[in-house]
């Protein structure tokens, strides 16, 4: 099955850098990468998503990028702050699997004023 | 509140009982996955329902959880017999073909 491996695991950040958090995928037939974004206590955000026909989606502060050869898509977070802390959820999923999410283990991003 | 909703939010039980918990999914999205959360991991399928047909159940599934989602609306998980290992967040997330997932709050169980 896919496996999605997530670095890194924590990253600590001053308010106003960028954050960068990377993740690799094993299937070649996955499709479908969205990222979330999740505060304790609460259910996964949905923050973006990009579809294997798209190199980089931009979203305000929030990008994605995805490079299909290498199986590796990565999310950008530029002029970071603190509400940005959280802990970042990417995935991956293949259209012919219903779409079911497989997850990376997490980043736990800290974002210091 | 149109998001996914979830009941109970948190429910402690003693090992060896059943447990129901309830998803109501965004209105008219057609697609509804559960999945299990444990501290420190990222969420792990369970399952998903295309209307109220339940097209694809993960190996963690074991025999000890169904889940019904019967008019192509809410959804149940009931997991029978409980084990210490149940112990997790259980997340419902729903969705309208093709789209992006939309989770709801979850249920924390947590079994003695």
């Amino acid at each position: 099955g896919e496996n999605v491996e997530q670095h890194p695991s924590t990253l600590s950040v001053q308010e106003g850098d960028s954050a960068v958090i990377k993740c690799t995928y094993s299937d070649s037939a996955s499709n479908y990468f969205p990222w979330y974004k999740q505060e304790l206590g609460k259910g996964p955000q949905l923050i973006i998503d990009i579809r294997s026909n798209v190199g980089e989606k931009k979203d305000q502060r929030i990008a994605v990028t995805l490079n299909k050869t290498a199986k590796h898509f990565s999310l950008h977070i530029t002029e970071t702050q603190p509400e940005d802390s959280a802990v970042y959820f990417c995935a991956a999923s293949i259209a012919n699997s219903g779409y079911a999410l497989n997850f990376g283990k997490g980043t736990s991003l800290l974002v210091t004023p | 509140d149109t998001g996914v909703s979830q009941d109970p939010r948190h429910k402690i039980t003693k090992r060896g009982q059943n447990v129901t918990f309830r998803c109501d999914p965004i209105s008219e999205h057609n697609r509804l996955y559960w999945y299990r959360q444990t501290l420190g991991q990222g969420p792990e399928f369970l399952t998903y329902f295309q209307n109220e047909a339940q097209l694809e159940k993960s190996r963690l599934l074991s025999d000890r959880f169904s889940a019904e989602r019967p008019k192509g609306s809410f959804s149940t998980l009931e997991i029978q017999r409980t084990e210490q290992g149940d112990s997790a967040m259980y997340l419902c997330a729903s969705s309208l073909t093709p789209g992006p997932q939309f989770f709801g709050p979850g249920t924390r169980l947590t079994v003695l």
